[in-house]
């Protein structure tokens, strides 16, 4: 798994809430991912990041916001969430930026938002 | 819109058959087609990937034959096993400087003993 571990594992909040995942990696990967995964959409990418402090959206990033304030962490925050935001949520990275290069997946978080 | 399509939805195979899982793309910016298996309750793990300058890939019981005329690239497992029962999902990358991935919907292989 690449040293990449999620927290929580699993959390139910209520709508309008808060809520925020943390990613955690211990490779030294420069890049960084957020993915949910959904029955019938596979997996599709929320946000990413190149860099401390550098982020950027990825196809579904309404209503996410993410932050990387050290090489390891990568927080992904749901401002006010939705049912629609029920999902499981995958981090993952790689060392660059080069198409070839593995991205290595995190173990997910179960969100369930009612 | 689905920028790599995949099929079928879900697969049975007989221990020792052919697993066959077919996708497709549109974007012929696309440059690495890896292929991800994913058992439940773990995260998606790299199984093999190909460069659209080969046209076919095997690493032991898996192969990747990719077609680039037709955009059409997919996953042979032989001799399936009872343990290649997963989830698996074909994506695409585009060249640059991101290494995002597009991904397939997914198939979920059961095979049967």
């Amino acid at each position: 798994d690449a040293g990449i571990t999620q927290s929580p594992r699993h959390k139910v909040t209520e709508t309008g809430t808060p809520v925020t995942l943390r990613c955690h990696q211990t490779e030294n990967h420069r890049y960084m991912y957020w993915y949910r995964q959904d029955p019938g959409h596979g997996l599709r990418l929320i946000h990413y990041s190149y860099g401390v402090k550098d982020t950027d959206k990825g196809e579904v990033s309404d209503g996410y916001s993410v932050s990387r304030s050290k090489t390891e962490d990568f927080l992904l925050t749901l401002e006010s969430a939705t049912s629609s935001q029920t999902s499981v949520y995958f981090c993952a990275s790689t060392s660059s930026g080069s198409s070839t290069d593995t991205q290595y997946f995190g173990p997910g978080t179960r969100l369930t938002v009612l | 819109q689905q920028q790599v399509k995949q099929s079928p939805q879900s697969l049975i195979v007989q221990k020792g058959g052919i697993s066959i899982i077919n996708c497709a793309y549109e974007n012929t910016a696309f440059d690495y087609f890896p292929w991800y298996q994913q058992f439940p309750g773990k995260g998606p793990a790299l199984l093999i990937a190909i460069r659209p300058d080969v046209s076919e890939k095997k690493e032991g019981r898996f192969t990747i034959s990719f077609n680039k005329s037709a955009k059409q690239f997919s996953l042979h497992i032989m001799d399936s096993q009872p343990g290649d029962s997963a989830t698996y999902f074909c994506a695409a990358s585009r060249g640059g400087a991101t290494n995002k991935l597009i991904f397939g919907t997914g198939t979920l292989l059961a095979v049967q003993p």
